[in-house]
């Protein structure tokens, strides 16, 4: 159980064109999902916070308008990427928040989408 | 604001030998403290958490870790490592009373090459 999926799992654009990438909670229920974006050899950084039938909340310097999130059902989380720049070239993490029996809220996390803008 | 350390970027080691991947903290509050490992071109899977109780926690694979609050590390060790070990290793830590629900902070991650 706790499955969380993404797709695609790679993506090639063109600059200047929007992409969006999709994060699914498989076998459970998630109000809130977490998206992060990793560069080549580097951590994991939080880009922001989705919940379920409201606004994202985005950490500092992650621009709003750049990444779009939406997250409009329990199971579906996406994160757009307008306008692409080959700056923007990264590999996004998707996780699901899910609480368990205990109360304790874990994370599980997709497989990832690695984006390369061309 | 809490932040993690991992001070080795590589570490080479041979297979059946036993590996540390060290992990320090810091934070103005209580934590909670994560491993999680991951594959090439792959997402994030779970080796361990420390909630609370026992400091010393067991994971998957025959990992384990040690929550040493003086130090304010987090260790993770394994007594003799495979070749399928090899992989990036991350260190995390989430602060509330909700657990690793909250927001994570990752360490810089830790690459373990195991060696024939």
């Amino acid at each position: 159980g706790a499955v969380v999926s993404q797709h695609p799992s790679w993506v090639i654009c063109k600059s200047g064109t929007s992409v969006k990438i999709e994060c699914r909670s498989l076998d459970f229920q998630a109000t809130t999902m977490f998206w992060y974006r990793q560069f080549p050899k580097q951590s994991l950084m939080l880009m922001a916070t989705s919940n379920e039938g409201s606004k994202a909340t985005y950490e500092q310097g992650v621009e709003k308008d750049k990444f779009l999130i939406n997250h409009a059902s329990l199971t579906l989380s996406t994160l757009t990427v307008t306008s692409a720049h080959p700056e923007d070239s990264s590999f996004y993490i998707c996780s699901a928040r899910l609480r368990d029996r205990a109360g304790y809220n874990e994370q599980f996390f997709g497989p990832g989408t690695r984006l390369t803008v061309l | 604001a809490q932040s993690v350390t991992q001070l080795d970027s590589q570490v080479p080691v041979f297979e059946e030998a036993p590996v540390e991947l060290r992990c320090n903290y810091s934070s103005s509050v209580s934590v909670y403290l994560f491993w999680y490992v991951q594959y090439p071109n792959q997402g994030l899977q779970l080796l361990l958490k420390y909630l609370s109780g026992s400091t010393l926690v067991k994971g998957i694979n025959g990992f384990e870790a040690e929550f040493n609050k003086s130090q304010t590390s987090f260790h993770l060790r394994k007594p003799s490592v495979h070749i399928s070990d090899t992989a990036e290793y991350f260190c995390a830590v989430s602060v509330g009373i909700t657990g690793g629900g909250n927001k994570l902070t990752f360490g810089t991650g830790t690459q373990l090459k195991v060696e024939l």
